[in-house]
């Protein structure tokens, strides 16, 4: 079975720093898609950033990239120049190819302080 | 604006009723989940749908029960059977995007049960 890990579930950083999530994977297949997840205050979950597994090359949104080390099954999520608007529960999430069910991690409970 | 509608978004229940959650698309999506958030845990799969009349059970179906007579529904009953129903309640569609299945969620239910 695929589990996925967040060990942190509590970080806090000051507005304009950077921050990292972790998460770490368990899998036995080669393809696979990883993604991270945003649920704000409103609990509505939002995309942020998805990687392919065969992609050697970190995948990158704006203020947001990964650090994605398949060897090491592991997964983080950087969050540079961070705002008030960051403040959310972060999901990594795991699916494997031509599956149908993500499996998320716990979450990471992010608060940036003013 | 093409999305996910959940409704009601707060619902109360007394022990041993049987209530059902509303979840509509107009994204033309041929999947949808539920999934159930409780603090700590993440979010777990309780159903899912590839395409109409037809559906599987995730991880934690015992007591819940759905049904898929439109793309565009995919309600969920929580029975009776269910022994801890109180929980935040999130409806999921997705279209696959390069072979990875991007969720697009509803803003959630909450169930309390009294």
């Amino acid at each position: 079975a695929q589990t996925v890990t967040q060990s942190q579930p509590e970080m806090s950083v000051q507005e304009a720093e950077t921050v990292t999530l972790s998460c770490t994977y368990d899998t036995s297949e080669n393809n696979y898609y990883l993604f991270w997840y945003k649920q704000p205050p409103s609990r509505q979950m939002i995309l942020v950033i998805r990687q392919e597994a065969y992609k050697q090359q970190n995948a990158t949104e704006n203020r947001f990239s990964v650090n994605f080390q398949k060897a090491a099954k592991s997964f983080s999520l950087k969050i540079s120049d961070s705002q008030l608007g960051d403040t959310a529960m972060y999901f990594c999430a795991f699916i494997n190819f031509g599956n149908e069910k993500l499996t998320f991690g716990t979450g990471t409970r992010l608060t940036i302080i003013p | 604006d093409g999305g996910i509608t959940q409704s009601p978004k707060y619902l109360f229940r007394k022990e041993g009723q049987n209530v059902t959650l509303s979840c509509e698309q107009n994204l033309n999506h041929d999947a949808m989940y539920w999934y159930r958030q409780d603090p700590g845990q993440g979010l777990r799969l309780i159903y899912y749908s590839q395409i109409v009349n037809d559906f599987q059970k995730g991880d934690i179906a015992e007591g819940y029960s759905v049904s898929r007579e439109k793309k565009e529904s995919f309600p969920l009953t929580v029975t009776s059977a269910q022994k801890n129903p109180t929980a935040f309640y999130l409806c999921a569609s997705s279209i696959n995007r390069g072979g990875a299945n991007v969720l697009t969620f509803g803003a959630g239910s909450r169930l309390t049960v009294l």
